[in-house]
């Protein structure tokens, strides 16, 4: 199976702050990755996919990159609706895999 | 709007059956595969299984084969999920998600496994 890591588990920022969110691949899965949003009692909502491309709806301040092994998730600027907890997602192969997890919490 | 909603979760013995099921709308529901994710309490994001969209192949994670089966009804626009031989590490709300790339999610319902 794929193992993803994440890089920070969490971290503490200010409105305004640069964020940027790493995972890293056990293996090489080309771009096949997605990043999502989840805020406490809600279902997870999908902001990136194919490791770059934003989802529809989705504000221009996310964006992802990468390819292979190492993917990162950069919030340029974080504002209060964007504390929150963010998973990377490998579909590369079966059985499908998520990294554990980062928490963003205000400072 | 896509909408999935989930039914189905509740309070089951360890050893017992349930079945959780999906209702699909506003898209065409045969055009896609789809896919079962769980969230433990307090916990990360488990992929399940998956089922293609004519239910020709159907995948799973190891801790589930055996147990539980995808399946779906594309006249109805339905998916489910059967778990048997629950144990209390299957405790979770699980979600039921549009496609191979998990683009829609619905807001999950909860199993609870405990005696």
């Amino acid at each position: 199976d794929i193992q993803m890591t994440q890089s920070p588990s969490s971290l503490s920022a200010s409105v305004g702050d640069r964020v940027t969110i790493t995972c890293r691949a056990s293996q090489g899965i080309r771009n096949d990755v997605g990043w999502y949003q989840q805020k406490p009692g809600k279902a997870p909502k999908r902001l990136i996919y194919a490791a770059s491309t934003l989802q529809s709806g989705v504000p221009s301040r996310f964006s992802g990159s990468g390819s292979g092994t190492e993917f990162t998730l950069t919030i340029s600027s974080l504002q209060p609706e964007d504390f929150a907890t963010y998973f990377c997602l490998q579909h590369y192969n079966y059985p499908f895999t998520f990294g554990p997890g980062t928490k963003v919490d205000i400072k | 709007e896509v909408q999935l909603v989930e039914s189905g979760g509740g309070l089951v013995q360890p050893g017992g059956s349930l079945r959780v099921s999906c209702a699909a709308s506003e898209f065409i529901f045969s055009d896609f595969s789809m896919s079962w994710v769980r969230q433990a309490p307090g916990k990360g994001l488990e992929w399940v299984a998956n089922i293609k969209k004519d239910e020709g192949e159907k995948h799973y994670v190891d801790s589930v084969k055996g147990r539980f089966t995808i399946s779906r009804d594309n006249a109805k626009s339905l998916l489910y999920l059967q778990m048997n031989s629950l144990r209390a590490e299957d405790t979770a709300v699980y979600y039921c998600v549009r496609s191979a790339w998990l683009d829609w999610w619905g807001q999950g319902t909860l199993v609870i496994v405990s005696s």
